[in-house]
């Protein structure tokens, strides 16, 4: 079956500029999750929806980042007046029942965007 | 979360057996042990997840120390597509988030 999708796969934009990148998860998954992957390092959390609510932003930067899942299903991470610092894959990971499955939930992740900020 | 611990880097060859080591001595009793690894140019994928047995898959096996400080994902037969960066990621299951915690995780090369 079809699994997580991110669009664009490749993002190319200036600073100052904004940015939304786009996460459509497997069908049928309540849970949704953002992370970002800078070169060399494991990707890092940045939020995590249970449906239509965001269960846990903790992992946000600052205020220049915020992510949108207003049906429970296709997410967009929206980055205001990008910096350099931006720069990173942003990957997104969808699974079956998230907190409902305490601890033991696989998660699938997609092939990511690759953001580069000039 | 607790911590975990893995080798930069580790190098097998293809058709044989290879053992990733992953060490975490404040696992809690409740942190369930999980694996995913990481393919050139692709998203992580899950690989296998054990709480205090040992468990097998398709993909691979676990085996977990009795006293649950460490554990060893087990690759049976190495082919050149295990080639991968591959990370040990402890999930608590009282309540804590559901995100998952990546460390810089192992690099795995395989030789043909």
């Amino acid at each position: 079956g079809a699994g997580v999708s991110q669009t664009p796969s490749n993002k190319v934009t200036e600073k100052g500029k904004y940015v939304e990148l786009r996460c459509d998860p497997i069908s049928g998954h309540t849970a949704l999750y953002w992370y970002r992957q800078s070169l060399g390092q494991g990707p890092e959390f940045l939020i995590y929806f249970q449906g239509t609510g965001a269960a846990d932003d903790s992992g946000l930067p600052n205020d220049r980042f915020f992510a949108v899942r207003p049906e429970g299903s296709v997410s967009t991470l929206k980055i205001q007046r990008t910096e350099r610092g931006d720069s990173a894959v942003y990957l997104c990971a969808s699974s079956l029942a998230g907190e409902l499955a305490i601890g033991t939930d696989t998660q699938y992740f997609g092939p990511g965007t690759r953001l580069t900020v000039l | 979360d607790a911590k975990t611990t893995q080798p930069n880097s580790m190098e097998s060859n293809e058709e044989e057996p290879v053992h990733l080591p992953c060490n975490h001595s404040t696992i809690s009793g409740t942190d369930y042990i999980h694996w995913y690894r990481q393919l050139p140019s692709q998203g992580p994928e899950y690989v296998i997840h054990g709480l205090t047995s040992n468990v097998n898959n398709r993909m691979a096996s676990l085996a977990i120390a009795e006293d649950r400080k460490s554990s060893t994902l087990i690759l049976h037969r190495a082919t050149l597509r295990d080639a991968a960066v591959y990370y040990c990621i402890l999930r608590d299951t009282q309540g804590g988030s559901e995100k998952l915690v990546f460390g810089k995780g192992m690099k795995l090369t395989v030789n043909p």
